[in-house]
């Protein structure tokens, strides 16, 4: 089984401040890694995700992510936040094999302020 | 082009009371999986239907069902409502060929069961 730890439930951060949302996974067979977004009263937005080859994966949004298989890491960055980016982020693995079934982290609230 | 599309958007219910929740995947898509998000935590899988029938299951009781019809919407039904079923319930689609693991979710419905 898979399982996904997000080591931040809240993260406050300033206007034009860079933001890093720090995820953790554990699987004993290859997966696929994801962030997505959630904004208020919506569904889910892929912001970017990890399949294979480059370890560093560019997303929508100025957000990137770099995948670590030695320390099982999957941590999102952004070097500049806006208000907009107030939001629930959540990290997701998914075995390579597996169609659509997601195990999503608790999520990390992320709040700009001016 | 359309994306997921969930009915309704929010509902009330009482224990006791039988539920169900529509969803119409994105155009080409013919795989759709169902998610519980309790409030303040990550969204967690309930089952997966392709080609009509249930291809994955989460870790729900019997009391979840859901059905996949020939043009590839499906139904999430839920019997005997409890008050912890109280949750956004959410539809993602994806191609079942193609093994991205990527999802793309609608916006949600909403049951409060009182």
């Amino acid at each position: 089984a898979q399982s996904v730890t997000q080591l931040d439930s809240q993260v406050p951060v300033f206007e034009e401040a860079p933001v890093e949302l720090r995820c953790n996974y554990s699987s004993s067979v290859s997966v696929y890694l994801f962030w997505y977004v959630q904004y208020p009263n919506q569904g889910l937005q892929l912001l970017l995700k990890y399949l294979s080859g480059s370890t560093l994966v560019k997303g929508i949004n100025g957000f990137e992510a770099e995948f670590n298989k030695s320390q099982t890491s999957f941590h999102l960055r952004k070097p500049s936040v806006h208000i907009s980016d107030t939001a629930e982020y959540f990290c997701a693995v998914t075995r390579t094999d597996s169609w659509g079934k997601l195990q999503f982290g608790a999520g990390t609230q992320v709040v700009v302020t001016p | 082009d359309a994306g997921v599309t969930q009915s309704p958007t929010h509902l009330i219910k009482t224990r006791g009371q039988q539920v169900t929740l529509r969803c119409s995947p994105k155009s080409g898509h013919d795989t759709v999986s169902w998610y519980q998000q309790a409030l303040g935590q990550g969204p967690q899988f309930i089952f997966q239907y392709y080609e009509e029938e249930e291809r994955q299951r989460g870790n729900f009781p019997d009391r979840f069902s859901g059905h996949q019809f020939p043009n590839y919407s499906s139904e999430l039904n839920v019997n005997a409502l409890l008050l912890g079923d109280s949750a956004l319930y959410l539809c993602a689609s994806t191609e079942g060929g193609r093994n991205t693991g990527e999802l793309f979710f609608g916006e949600g419905s909403r049951l409060t069961v009182l």
